[in-house]
């Protein structure tokens, strides 16, 4: 059961468009929300979070947007950079469960066109 | 200041073996949690301990077992390897226990059974 959805395995952008990543979810009890990026022979990093009491969060060229009622987010990069190719992870945890524990999504490869 | 280090870094193993998987988390960090990411999936939540006691447990199997130390270091143990332990396995530290931000990962150890 794929608690956490991100439904295209692959995106291209070209460099200085938006690229916009989509996630959705099923789980009612997630309660706060991260974006990570992964290059090859590397760990996930840690990009950006959205707790599920807001809307918007923005850190730079990076906003995630939440829609609780379509158990949707998405994450915005604006304007795109080469350096943003890489993996991009979803994921969801239910921190008021006392719980540290992140469900993942499968990941979309986001390719910047110079 | 160091990251989160992981050792090895690959390694090979023949079906049925034993394999230890090793994490030094960000000093100061006490919790400490180990993810399997299968080639094409995203990561999978497998362990977390926070000062020293078990704290998770994922959908793994008996033959996986883990441990934290007094130095806040972690062991991931797989017994009777099979086929499909093949994966690259991450160690995550962070800070506190409650709030899913602020995971920092490893870069990995990458298994190979043969």
């Amino acid at each position: 059961d794929q608690q956490v959805k991100q439904n295209s395995p692959s995106l291209s952008v070209q460099e200085g468009r938006i690229s916009i990543l989509n996630c959705d979810y099923t789980n009612s009890m997630f309660d706060y929300f991260l974006w990570y990026k992964k290059y090859p022979a590397e760990g996930p990093t840690f990009l950006i979070s959205i707790s599920s009491i807001k809307d918007k969060n923005e850190d730079g060229r990076f906003t995630v947007f939440l829609n609780k009622s379509a158990k949707h987010l998405s994450l915005h990069i604006v304007p795109s950079q080469p350096g943003d190719s890489a993996v991009y992870f979803c994921a969801a945890s239910a921190s008021n469960r006392g719980n540290e524990k992140l469900t993942f999504g499968t990941g979309t490869r986001l390719t910047i066109i110079p | 200041d160091a990251g989160v280090t992981q050792s090895p870094t690959h390694l090979i193993k023949t079906r049925g073996q034993h394999v230890t998987l090793r994490c030094s988390p960000i000093s100061g960090h006490k919790s400490v949690s180990w993810y399997q990411q299968v080639l094409g999936q995203g990561p999978q939540f497998i362990f977390q301990y926070y000062e020293k006691e078990e704290r998770g447990r994922g959908n793994f199997p008996d033959r996986f077992s883990a441990r934290q130390f007094p130095n806040y270091s972690s062991e991931l143990n797989v017994n009777a390897l099979l086929l499909g332990d093949s994966a690259l396995y991450l160690c995550a530290s962070s800070l506190v226990l409650v709030g899913a931000h602020g995971y920092t990962f490893g870069s990995g150890t990458r298994l190979t059974v043969v």
